[in-house]
């Protein structure tokens, strides 16, 4: 247990719904991130937040839209997929007494679009 | 910019010493941290040297040189179950910068 709870674990969804990705954290953070990683792959940074504020957007397709409504919660709000968005996405935290040097990661969603 | 760079790919014994490096390129560096992931599971926080030298945590180890903007990972007496993907993380004044991962298979 990290401190950081990623739900669902698992997602199956078709390519015409609308799903959310939710993460939450009590470590007291300032920073949220959203990670893609497709099949043996390395991590992918999708998004970050610091203090609530999108500081970094990497290029990531519109179908993907984050919503950090508070230092404590980030969403990643799906519509629309394709098949080669099926991948785990993770979700981490960090700030705080200990700056930005460590993060803590969530156990991911595992997400299957059909 | 940030960057980070090492090797994508370690094949090792068990039982012997495996070193991964990393090299990075920032701004604002606060120290290196190293994360570890099994396959299908999420990163855990491994290290972290905020000072030159070497760290040493049980079989593990963490080199920082920050005048070379380099570093490593030592693993030693390998054992199977440290076949995983290993990633060199930079801190600073701005959220973190991962690396893209190494990944270490152990062979018997």
């Amino acid at each position: 247990e990290t401190g950081v709870t990623q739900t669902p674990r698992h997602l199956v969804m078709g390519m015409t719904n609308k799903k959310s990705l939710k993460c939450e954290q009590h470590l007291g953070h300032n920073a949220m991130y959203w990670y893609k990683q497709s099949a043996k792959k390395p991590l992918e940074l999708m998004f970050v937040y610091n203090f609530k504020e999108q500081t970094e957007n990497n290029s990531v397709p519109s179908r993907f839209s984050p919503e950090c409504p508070n230092s404590s919660h980030l969403f990643l709000h799906l519509h629309t997929l394709q098949p080669e968005d099926s991948a785990l996405y993770l979700c981490a935290s960090s700030g705080r007494g200990s700056g930005n040097t460590e993060a803590f990661f969530g156990q991911g969603t595992r997400l299957t679009v059909v | 910019g940030q960057s980070l760079e090492q090797p994508s790919e370690v094949t090792a014994v068990e039982g012997a010493i495996v070193q991964i490096n990393c090299t990075y390129q920032t701004s604002g560096f606060y120290g290196l941290s190293w994360y570890q992931q099994h396959d299908g599971g999420a990163p855990t926080f491994l290290s972290y040297n905020a000072l030159d030298g070497l760290e040493e945590t049980g079989r593990f180890s963490s080199f920082l040189s920050r005048s070379d903007s380099y570093g490593y990972l030592l693993l030693q007496e390998l054992q199977m179950k440290d076949s995983a993907s290993y990633f060199c993380a930079v801190a600073g004044n701005t959220p973190l910068v991962f690396g893209k991962g190494t990944r270490l298979s152990v062979i018997a």
